[in-house]
């Protein structure tokens, strides 16, 4: 398997424009999870989902934050207007089954700069 | 509500020294404890878990033993080397089976 798949991997933008940064979860994990890593706050859960359904957005920043899972195999994580303060490592993870013993597998991260 | 906390880093070794990384945490009843290491531009990966009280979790020379009486789960080696150097973090499963995760732990071994 090819594990958890995220891009692009590096991405620099401008204030004000639209970041769309996307995940292919392992085929037959059926939870998927966002998280955003910075020096300050460290690694902070934004939303999870789970059979494609968002179960907890808590984490989400702001409303300029928004995230879709349209199907099993795909999710896309929205900033419209994204701002400077929005850079950052964000992850996203996957997992099957739901029991406290099944781990979280991390892709590789898109480090997002915003100028 | 659940938390972890453990000790800050960043820790610096020279290669071959024994290595200890305190991680404490609050929970109610008897969550699952991790270990997960992330390696330089790279995600988080579990290096090793605990389901239940005096459970040892052990990986790539690593362990860690789950002590319910001072809900403690500190990790161990007692020869690190130059590759072992990453930010280390400490985590519980909470009761909605989602991840607490610690600050983290930068380890810089020295040659």
């Amino acid at each position: 398997d090819a594990g958890v798949i995220q891009s692009p991997r590096h991405e620099v933008t401008e204030m004000g424009q639209e970041v769309t940064l996307r995940c292919k979860p392992i085929s037959g994990h059926n939870s998927l999870f966002w998280y955003r890593q910075t020096m300050m706050r460290g690694l902070e859960l934004l939303i999870y989902f789970n059979n494609n359904v968002p179960i907890d957005d808590s984490g989400m920043p702001e409303d300029r934050f928004s995230a879709k899972m349209p199907n099993a195999s795909f999710s896309t994580l929205k900033i419209q207007p994204s701002e400077p303060r929005d850079s950052a490592v964000y992850f996203c993870a996957s997992r099957t089954g739901q029991g406290v013993r099944n781990e979280q597998y991390f892709g590789p991260g898109t480090r997002l700069t915003v100028t | 509500g659940n938390s972890v906390t453990q000790m800050e880093g960043p820790v610096t070794l020279s290669e071959e020294a024994f290595l200890t990384i305190n991680c404490t945490y609050t929970a109610t009843g008897y969550p699952s404890l991790f270990w997960y290491v992330q390696y330089p531009g790279e995600g988080l990966q579990l290096l090793l878990k605990a389901t239940k009280a005096d459970d040892k979790g052990s990986n790539k020379g690593f362990e860690a033993t789950y002590r319910k009486e001072t809900t403690s789960f500190h990790l161990e080696k007692g020869s690190v080397q130059v590759s072992d150097s990453a930010v280390y973090f400490c985590a519980i499963v909470d009761s909605n089976y989602q991840l607490i995760w610690g600050a983290g732990t930068k380890l810089i071994i020295k040659p």
